[in-house]
């Protein structure tokens, strides 16, 4: 069935250092690749997200890769701060399923 | 004017018990989820609705009943409660189905505790 996977399950660096997120898909078919944030004791609320037909999305400090040959996508996150503290979820979703599959999460802790 | 809204927050019940969460959005969205979130914050989708309709069942136990009153109202309604039910549970919304590619809204949750 689909599958995501997700490495690292746990991230530390330090303040100001990047951080590289990383997510495997098994469905050919899938075609849309969000990434949510959930902060401790919060709701996962989305933070960037990319489609099959584009390769690369930038909002200021996250960006997001997709290489579609490899099924693989990633999550970047440049000059981290504390508050980027939380745990990372990336998913995805086919136009012939009606569900987002999750990876597992990443827990990424910033320190100052 | 909070978009997504659950209640209760938190739930600690004994085995055996039957309880209910409820989950309201404001948003005009088309589509309800209900998502259960372990202990190790692995996020499973349970049951989607659209416009008052079943569209995925995941294998769920049928103790677990979704009930959809109308398109902004998604309930559930837990039979015979087991250790294994113990999880946060979030309720989410998006404007149409998932296979379009649309952002899901969360609500904040519901956290169940079964002893």
């Amino acid at each position: 069935g689909e599958n995501v996977e997700q490495h690292p399950s746990t991230l530390s660096v330090q303040e100001g250092d990047s951080a590289v997120i990383k997510c495997t898909y098994s469905d050919s078919a899938s075609n849309y690749f969000p990434w949510y944030k959930q902060e401790l004791g919060k709701r996962p609320q989305l933070i960037i997200d990319i489609r099959s037909n584009v390769g690369e999305k930038k909002d200021q400090r996250i960006a997001v890769t997709l290489n579609k040959t490899a099924k693989h996508f990633s999550l970047h996150i440049t000059e981290t701060q504390p508050e980027d503290s939380a745990v990372y979820f990336c998913a995805s979703s086919s136009y012939n399923t009606d569900k987002l599959i999750f990876g597992t999460g990443t827990r990424l802790q910033v320190f100052p | 004017d909070t978009a997504v809204s659950q209640t209760p927050k938190y739930l600690v019940t004994q085995m055996g018990n039957d309880k209910s969460i409820k989950c309201e959005q404001n948003l005009g969205h088309d589509t309800m989820y209900w998502y259960k979130q372990d202990s190790k914050k692995f996020l499973k989708i349970m049951f989607s609705y659209n416009n008052k309709e079943l569209i995925i069942n995941e294998t769920v136990p049928n103790r677990f009943s979704p009930k959809s009153p109308d398109k902004a109202h998604l309930n559930l309604h837990i039979n015979s409660l087991e250790l294994g039910d113990s999880a946060v549970y979030f309720c989410a919304s998006s404007p149409g189905l998932a296979r379009a590619g649309l952002e899901q809204y969360f609500g904040p949750g519901t956290r169940l505790t079964v002893t």
